[in-house]
C-alpha cells in the first residue's frame, strides 16, 4: 500500500520538451513538496504546497510550474527542458499541524530525469 | 539560517563494527533534526528525529542519535553494521518558513560494509 508515489519512475527525453511528473500520497496529509537530488546526491528543496496553495518556492527557474488539483496531489511541470535539469525529483509529504516543524516527511520512490 | 554539516562523505566499515556517522547543526533556535537512509535507486526514509523530547533517539534498524548541544551535533550510530546497511545517510534540520516548514539536508554520507 504505497503512501507517496510517483510516476514515471524514469523519464528520459530531449532537451527543449516540457514534461510533467505525477505524485500522489495517501496519507491524509496536508502539506507536499518537491526536492531535487542532483548528481552528487544533494537533496534541495523546491516547492511545498499546503491544502493546494503554494507556501515555499525556493529559487527555482519558472519553467518550472508545481500544480495540486487537490491535496492528495502534488505534478511538477516542466518547461523547455535543458541538459542541467536532468536529476532525481522527489515528492514528499507531511501533516504539518500548524506551527510544528517537527512533523515527519514521507518521500515517493523518486523520478530520474535524464535531459539529453 | 539553520543548516547541518555531515563530515565524511564516504564511511567504509566492517560487518559487525561500530557505526558512527557525523551531524553537526548550526540553528539560532532549538532544532528539529531527522536522519534519513537512502538505498540505492529508493526513496528516502526516516530513520530518527529529534524533537526535543529526549537527547537519546531511537530508531529503525538499530541505529540511535544523541543530540548534544554543548558540541552542536546529532551523531548517528549503530553497535554492529550489518552488510544491509550500505546506504546513502542524511542528516536534515527542519526549518520552519512563514506557514511552512522544510528539510535542509547534509551532502550526505555514504556508508559502505565490508565483510
Amino acid at each position: 500500500d504505497t503512501a507517496v508515489s510517483q510516476t514515471p519512475k524514469y523519464l528520459v527525453t530531449q532537451m527543449g520538451n516540457d514534461k510533467s511528473i505525477k505524485c500522489e500520497q495517501n496519507l491524509g496529509h496536508d502539506t507536499m513538496y518537491w526536492y531535487k537530488q542532483d548528481s552528487k546526491k544533494f537533496l534541495k528543496i523546491m516547492f511545498s504546497y499546503n491544502n493546494k496553495e503554494l507556501i515555499i518556492n525556493e529559487t527555482v527557474p519558472n519553467r518550472f510550474s508545481p500544480k495540486s488539483p487537490d491535496k492528495a496531489h502534488l505534478n511538477l511541470h516542466i518547461n523547455s527542458l535543458e541538459l542541467g535539469d536532468s536529476a532525481v525529483y522527489f515528492c514528499a509529504s507531511s501533516q504539518d499541524l500548524e506551527g510544528k516543524s517537527s512533523d515527519t516527511q514521507y518521500f515517493g520512490p523518486g523520478t530520474r530525469l535524464t535531459v539529453l | 539560517a539553520q543548516s547541518v554539516t555531515q563530515l565524511g562523505s564516504h564511511v567504509s566499515v566492517s560487518e559487525g563494527a561500530l557505526v558512527l556517522l557525523r551531524c553537526n547543526y548550526s540553528s539560532s533556535v532549538p532544532p528539529y533534526l531527522f536522519w534519513y537512509v537512502q538505498y540505492p535507486n529508493q526513496g528516502l526514509q526516516l530513520l530518527l528525529k529529534y524533537t526535543s523530547a529526549a537527547t537519546l533517539v531511537k530508531g529503525i534498524n538499530g541505529f540511535e542519535a544523541e543530540f548534544k548541544k554543548s558540541e552542536t551535533s546529532f551523531h548517528l550510530t549503530k553497535p554492529s553494521a550489518h552488510m544491509s546497511d550500505a546506504a546513502e545517510y542524511f542528516c536534515a534540520v527542519s526549518i520552519l518558513t512563514g506557514g511552512g516548514n522544510k528539510l535542509t539536508f547534509g551532502t550526505g554520507t555514504q556508508l559502505k560494509v565490508e565483510l
